[in-house]
């Protein structure tokens, strides 16, 4: 079973809001990642937990905050967003080492208003 | 810095003929190369992978990758096209060191009846 389940499909929130993107995978893997994508573009890095610790951070503005609570969660914090950050935010598990297959998830569709 | 390219914006193909789908990456040792597959409003799926061993790989759905350590090429190819294959395929390399996959700017395939 190669899933990694993500929460909500679709958010729509206001500039002032306060949400949460969330993502879950009972693989084992303990390397989980946040992309970005906007449409028709290759998805962007903009985090990787490795063991339950954030490893890189691809100079991600601070309204977004990533949280990794165990090794089969991974949440995503928004706040203060613009409407450029109108996305499909991905997130991806794998065992933690090189080379190894990274699997997504279906993706949640973000709309800033 | 690495880099995966892949030169065609969209390929055009009939349903029952061969597909390649190209792709080139910068050189770096032994390079770890991905292909993934993206229907309309869905997440990444998992195609192939070539980490070492045969230059051949074979995948999901009938794709196979070869890989061409001479033209630093890792063209994705199938037999026979199928109408339902027409997705968005982006071609990634590893980036040494992390767990961090580098994208190439996606590759548009339409297979029509």
């Amino acid at each position: 079973d190669t899933e990694v389940t993500q929460t909500p499909k679709h958010l729509v929130m206001g500039m002032t809001n306060k949400k949460s993107l969330k993502c879950e995978q009972h693989m084992g893997h303990r390397a989980m990642y946040w992309y970005k994508q906007k449409a028709k573009k290759p998805p962007e890095l903009m985090f990787v937990y490795s063991y339950e610790k954030l490893s890189i951070n691809e100079s991600v503005p601070s309204r977004f905050s990533p949280e990794c609570p165990n090794s089969s969660l991974l949440n995503l914090h928004l706040h203060a967003l613009q409407p450029e950050d109108s996305a499909l935010y991905l997130c991806a598990s794998s065992p933690d080492k090189n080379g190894n297959t990274i699997y997504f998830g279906e993706g949640s569709w973000l709309t800033v208003v | 810095a690495q880099s995966v390219a892949q030169p065609e914006d969209q390929v055009n193909v009939a349903e029952g003929n061969p597909l390649t789908v190209k792709c080139t990456y910068s050189v770096s040792g032994n390079p770890y190369l991905f292909w993934y597959v993206q229907y309309p409003n869905r997440g990444l799926q998992f195609l192939l992978k070539y980490i070492t061993g045969d230059n051949l790989v074979k995948g999901s759905y009938g794709f196979e990758a070869e890989f061409n350590k001479s033209q630093t090429s890792f063209h994705l190819k199938k037999p026979s096209a199928l109408v339902s294959d027409s997705a968005l395929y982006f071609c990634a390399q590893y980036s040494g060191g992390y767990n961090k996959l580098i994208f190439g700017a996606g590759t548009r395939l339409a297979v029509h009846p």
